[in-house]
């Protein structure tokens, strides 16, 4: 079954940066697009950006546009977001996600999610 | 404040339909036929239940059925079954602030 698995997350000051990493297994990571997926506490679902298998296209919601960069190692089966200028608001936990077959706005299996938190 | 609008809760009985509706722009829903739906038990990951508006992926029963008109997108799920309650999630291809857009969630209970 296809494993997905998020590090790094963790308590922030508002204007520090965090790391967050997603190790993929068990498919082939290079021929997929994928996504991070955001949920703050008790709230909805909300995209948060996109990259091509070959990390050819990426793409952003708005409210991270500036701030968070993704991106991926295909020889690593490694995902990445680099948040910087973290805000109270991005507070929630961070999935990283797999698109649905060759789609770039579906999803299909998601990690466990890690947990931010921005907060003085 | 979500960018597709969503019923806070539906409920139904064993047996018994239910429809959950899925309200955007013309910028979102109206304007494409990439609407997917996702069904979100407590504590665990979603599961992709429909895509493309009205298809299904491999495993998921056909009681689950997608279907839009306009702006708004729906879900109806026939033949209710205890498994089924949960929350779930509309998502829509838009081509403003997001590329892709969530609704707000609907918490499903079976009676």
């Amino acid at each position: 079954e296809v494993q997905l698995v998020e590090s790094g997350g963790g308590l922030v000051q508002p204007g520090g940066s965090l790391r967050l990493s997603c190790a993929a297994s068990r498919f082939t990571f290079s021929s997929y697009w994928m996504h991070w997926v955001r949920q703050a506490p008790g709230k909805g679902l909300v995209w948060v950006s996109r990259i091509k298998s070959d990390g050819s296209s990426i793409s952003y919601a708005d409210s991270v546009k500036g701030r968070f960069t993704i991106s991926r190692d295909n020889a690593k089966n490694t995902l990445y977001l680099q948040m910087n200028s973290l805000r109270a608001e991005d507070t929630a936990v961070y999935y990283c996600v797999r698109g649905y077959s060759q789609y770039a706005v579906y999803f299909d299996y998601w990690g466990q999610g890690t947990l931010v938190t921005v907060s003085s | 404040q979500s960018a597709l609008t969503q019923p806070r809760s539906v409920s139904g009985s064993p047996g018994q339909s239910v429809t959950i509706s899925c309200t955007g722009t013309s910028s979102d829903v109206g304007g494409y036929n990439y609407v997917s739906w996702y069904q979100q038990h407590p504590g665990k990951a979603p599961k992709l239940m429909i895509y493309d508006v009205n298809k299904w992926p491999s495993g998921v029963p056909d009681r689950f059925s997608g279907s839009k008109s306009g702006n708004t997108a729906s879900l109806t799920i026939s033949g209710l079954q205890a498994e089924d309650e949960g929350d779930y999630y509309c998502c829509s291809y838009a081509d403003r602030y997001s590329l892709l857009v969530f609704g707000g969630g609907t918490k499903l209970t079976v009676l």
